[in-house]
């Protein structure tokens, strides 16, 4: 069956160090993934978008890899901050197709 | 302030009840969405416009009504819904549709929906 998985629990950061989250998917062949960025009572905020034929996307203390052969994505936070608490979503699609599929979410929390 | 507002914030009703939910962007966009999330979930897509043209309809039940009187307005109908609708309802709008599958969208603030 086709999913996309995030890890369900909480990842706890140190302030100051790099936070790491992943996103996996199986039985997709997506060209586009998606970072969004949900605070509680909040809305998802988009963050990054790379495509599949790109291997790395940097926006600010923001860094997205993309895998295809391993079939998984990264998101990095360098210099992590306790601002940086939220959960983060990942979605994909697929070429021309403008529905996304989503992960249920990491929560990230970043201790001062 | 992301240009996409929905009222109410908060609502709670009755099985039997008939409320609607708002949605309104200010971005131009044409194309709007309706999303369910649930706890620990990822979201649902429900109902997709394009053009004030529904698009989709992912299978969701009649008692969810959708209806886009323009490409700034959305709303969502309800009537006789189901103690499991409980659920954060999100509106979300992009660009438009076509070959955008490369498009961010660009949520509100959810209505959190309690059903009793």
């Amino acid at each position: 069956s086709q999913k996309i998985e995030q890890n369900s629990e909480a990842l706890n950061i140190q302030e100051g160090k790099t936070a790491t989250l992943t996103c996996n998917y199986t039985n997709y062949s997506p060209a586009y993934l998606q970072w969004y960025r949900q605070d509680p009572g909040r809305g998802p905020v988009f963050l990054l978008l790379i495509r599949e034929n790109e291997k790395e996307k940097r926006k600010e203390r923001l860094k997205v890899t993309f895998d295809t052969t391993l079939k998984q994505s990264l998101f990095h936070i360098t210099a992590s901050q306790p601002a940086d608490s939220a959960t983060y979503l990942c979605a994909l699609s697929m070429d021309s197709n403008y529905q996304l599929i989503w992960g249920a979410g990491t929560k990230l929390i970043i201790k001062p | 302030e992301t240009g996409v507002t929905q009222t109410p914030r908060h609502l709670v009703m009755g099985m039997t009840n008939k409320k609607s939910l708002k949605c309104e962007q200010h971005l131009g966009h044409n194309a709007m969405y309706w999303y369910k999330q649930s706890a620990k979930k990822p979201l649902e897509l429900m109902f997709v416009y394009n053009f004030k043209e529904q698009t989709e309809n992912n299978s969701v039940p009649s008692r969810f009504s959708p209806e886009c009187p323009n490409s700034s307005h959305l709303f969502l109908h309800l009537h006789t819904l189901q103690p499991e609708d409980s659920a954060l309802y999100l509106c979300a709008s992009s660009q438009d549709l076509g070959d955008n599958s490369n498009q961010p969208q660009h949520f509100g603030d959810g209505t959190r929906l309690s059903i009793l």
